[in-house]
């Protein structure tokens, strides 16, 4: 059974600084890696998609990148900003099978 | 296209009611998605439908949940007899195939039971 991780759960930083968001998962057959953003009562906003035989994507000052071996992936936040303040979930999709399985998420605070 | 919908965004409901939430995809998606989160946690799959066909259920798909999507466009999800338990935000997607553009999420329906 797939499982998903993100750590840390929580993370505070002042404006301006970058970060970096970490996701694991247990089983490297995956068809493709989604991260999303949820603002807080809200569903969720597709950030970026990488394919399992991508090795990063870039969207603005968002650069997803994924390691399929090692279950890695990591998104990327430059010069972070209050608005970015939200809960950032990674989700897998395996190559068998039709759902995606999240991460219990990482809970965003930029500070101005 | 303005992307996923559902209806409605908040709905509170005494224990013991039945409830329906509706869910309208992408129209050029075929497949459709019911996921449940509860506060601080992922979104957990409950169920997911190829046009009109229920291909996938999860264990946490009770029997007083039901699901359809009878002509292939949107989709109804019913819970009978409402619990406490109930209470959580339930999150409908939709993709094209496999999902190989990935998935689209509409804005939820929140549940309270009181």
């Amino acid at each position: 059974k797939q499982e998903v991780t993100q750590i840390p759960a929580a993370l505070s930083v002042p404006e301006g600084e970058n970060l970096v968001l970490n996701c694991s998962f247990t089983d490297s057959a995956i068809y493709n890696l989604q991260w999303f953003r949820q603002d807080p009562g809200k569903g969720l906003t597709s950030l970026l998609l990488i394919q399992s035989s991508q090795r990063e994507q870039t969207s603005g000052r968002l650069n997803a990148s994924l390691d399929k071996s090692s279950g890695r992936s990591t998104l990327y936040i430059a010069a972070s900003q209050p608005g970015d303040s939200a809960t950032y979930l990674c989700a897998v999709k395996e190559t068998s099978g039709s759902r995606l399985t999240f991460g219990e998420g990482t809970q965003l605070t930029v500070n101005p | 296209d303005t992307g996923v919908s559902q209806d409605p965004r908040h709905k509170i409901t005494k224990r013991g009611q039945n409830v329906t939430f509706r869910c309208d995809p992408i129209s050029e998606h075929n497949r459709l998605y019911w996921y449940r989160q509860t506060l601080g946690q992922g979104p957990e799959f409950l169920t997911y439908f190829q046009n009109e066909a229920q291909l996938e259920k999860s264990r946490l798909l009770s029997d007083r949940f039901s699901a359809e999507r009878p002509k292939g466009s949107f989709s109804t999800l019913e819970i009978q007899r409402t619990e406490q338990g109930d209470s959580a935000m339930y999150l409908c997607a939709s993709s094209f195939g496999q999902g190989a553009t990935g998935y689209t999420f509409g804005s939820g329906t929140r549940l309270t039971v009181v």
